[in-house]
């Protein structure tokens, strides 16, 4: 079954770090690229970063830039999300998702993990 | 800043037809820019609907369709139900892997 979980959410304090993960499983991991979103109480969706499947290309929305690091271990088909000096703007749900390149849009979709900072 | 523009708010009547539109603060949406769709009831991961303008993904009902009207991408559910009460965001293809996400559309069904 195709499919990816994430994980490592949790409440952290403004300022501190956390580190997400997304573990893939039922699809050859290395071969698509992937991406966070994440979507703060009552809000929509919001593209955080990208990164592909060769790891060349690493983006990140501007909101984010400088604070968060995308990376991937295929070695481990898991793909992570490390978020430095968190500020209670970045309290979301952030979902894992993998990207159909052919034709350039998310086909799968974790259930997400839940991010709160807050003192 | 490219902003994708959709309805916040629609609403249906049960079994009837409902377009939702989605749209560029500058410019006009084409195929170019693989519009997909996805459906989000609250509380829970958004599920992919259409992809590349009117691709349907596997398991969607044909009552979902996806197309260029104008110069906007729209997602027509015919046969409304119950349970197609949700929030639906459009996505468009920027180029250069990058993706842009419209605010959604609450949709309705009563």
């Amino acid at each position: 079954q195709v499919q990816v979980v994430e994980s490592g959410g949790g409440v952290v304090q403004p300022g501190k770090s956390l580190r997400l993960s997304c573990a893939a499983s039922g699809f050859s991991f290395s071969n698509y690229a992937t991406q966070w979103v994440r979507q703060a109480p009552g809000k929509g969706l919001e593209w955080v970063a990208f990164i592909s499947s060769d790891q060349v290309k690493k983006l990140y929305a501007d909101s984010v830039k400088g604070r968060f690091t995308i990376s991937r271990d295929d070695s481990k088909n898991t793909l992570y999300l490390q978020m430095n000096s968190l500020r209670a703007e970045d309290t979301a749900v952030y979902y894992c998702a993998r990207i159909w390149f052919g034709y350039y849009y998310m086909d799968v979709w974790g259930k997400g993990t839940t991010v709160t900072v807050s003192s | 800043q490219t902003v994708v523009t959709q309805e916040p708010s629609f609403s249906v009547s049960p079994g009837g037809t409902v377009t939702l539109t989605c749209g560029l603060s500058s410019g006009s949406v084409s195929t170019s820019h693989y519009p997909s769709w996805y459906q989000q009831i609250p509380g829970q991961a958004p599920r992919t609907l259409i992809y590349s303008t009117d691709s349907r993904s596997s398991g969607v009902p044909d009552r979902f369709s996806g197309s260029i009207l104008g110069n906007k991408a729209a997602l027509t559910i015919a046969g409304a139900q119950a349970d197609d009460e949700s929030d639906y965001y459009c996505v468009l293809y920027m180029g250069a892997a990058f993706w842009v996400f419209g605010g959604g559309t609450r949709l309705t069904v009563l």
